[in-house]
């Protein structure tokens, strides 16, 4: 496909479960962001992958987030142990190349998770 | 303070006027500047970028860039009620984009 994309598209779980969460970025982007967004809220960022460099992990809210970037093209967000204030929009975005004057990011459908 | 900071709204116009969104952000070193359209349900659309001081026309979109006063504003003329969608702002500085809460804007036919 053109776009990112993102499964599943939503997700119900059981507060204290854990989830995957995944995104698959345009063919060829080098960067990979994941960001959260609660209802009625801005975006707010987790986690940053460029190419093959360490992640930049300072937005997790916790160490019960953690995310991975497989072959520097799929990427899985696992939240462990959800917490009912987990539920919300997860949407992951990717950019041809991430650097100063920037490359636009593109969006996917995002995951709703709900932690009942 | 916020990294980027936008007027939540809500934004009412009616159809056919200019809607005007405003933005500012606190690193001076910024260099690229975003707005996103998204839709109740949906995840951001880009609408416009721009990277230099002055104003950018795309359609019936228009953003301008004063860097000096940290500000970004989006001007949509004509506006229809498709319009209607919450506006975000994002900006740009290293490898970390900073996305504002977003203006509700609301096209009334």
């Amino acid at each position: 496909g053109a776009g990112v994309s993102q499964s599943p598209s939503n997700k119900v779980t059981e507060k204290g479960k854990d989830v995957e969460l995944r995104c698959d970025p345009i063919s060829g982007h080098t960067a990979l962001y994941w960001y959260r967004q609660s209802l009625g809220q801005g975006l707010e960022f987790l986690i940053y992958f460029q190419g093959n460099s360490a992640p930049d992990k300072s937005g997790l809210p916790s160490d019960r987030f953690s995310a991975e970037r497989t072959g520097g093209s799929v990427s899985t967000l696992t939240i462990q142990r959800t917490q009912q204030e987990d539920s919300a929009v997860y949407l992951c975005a990717s950019s041809l190349v991430a650097r100063p004057g920037g490359a636009t990011q593109y969006f996917g459908p995002g995951t709703r998770l709900t932690v009942l | 303070q916020k990294e980027v900071e936008q007027n939540s709204g809500p934004l009412s116009v009616p159809e056919g006027a200019i809607a005007s969104l405003n933005c500012t952000y606190s690193d001076r070193g910024s260099q690229s500047f975003f707005w996103y359209r998204q839709y109740s349900g949906k995840s951001p659309e880009l609408i416009m970028s721009i990277y230099s001081n002055g104003d950018k026309e795309d359609g019936r979109f228009t953003a301008q860039l004063n860097k000096a006063s940290q500000y970004v504003s989006l001007l949509i003329r004509d506006s229809q009620p498709s319009d209607s969608a919450t506006y975000l702002c994002a900006v740009n500085s290293g490898n970390q984009f900073y996305f504002g809460t977003g203006t509700s804007l609301t096209v009334i036919p």
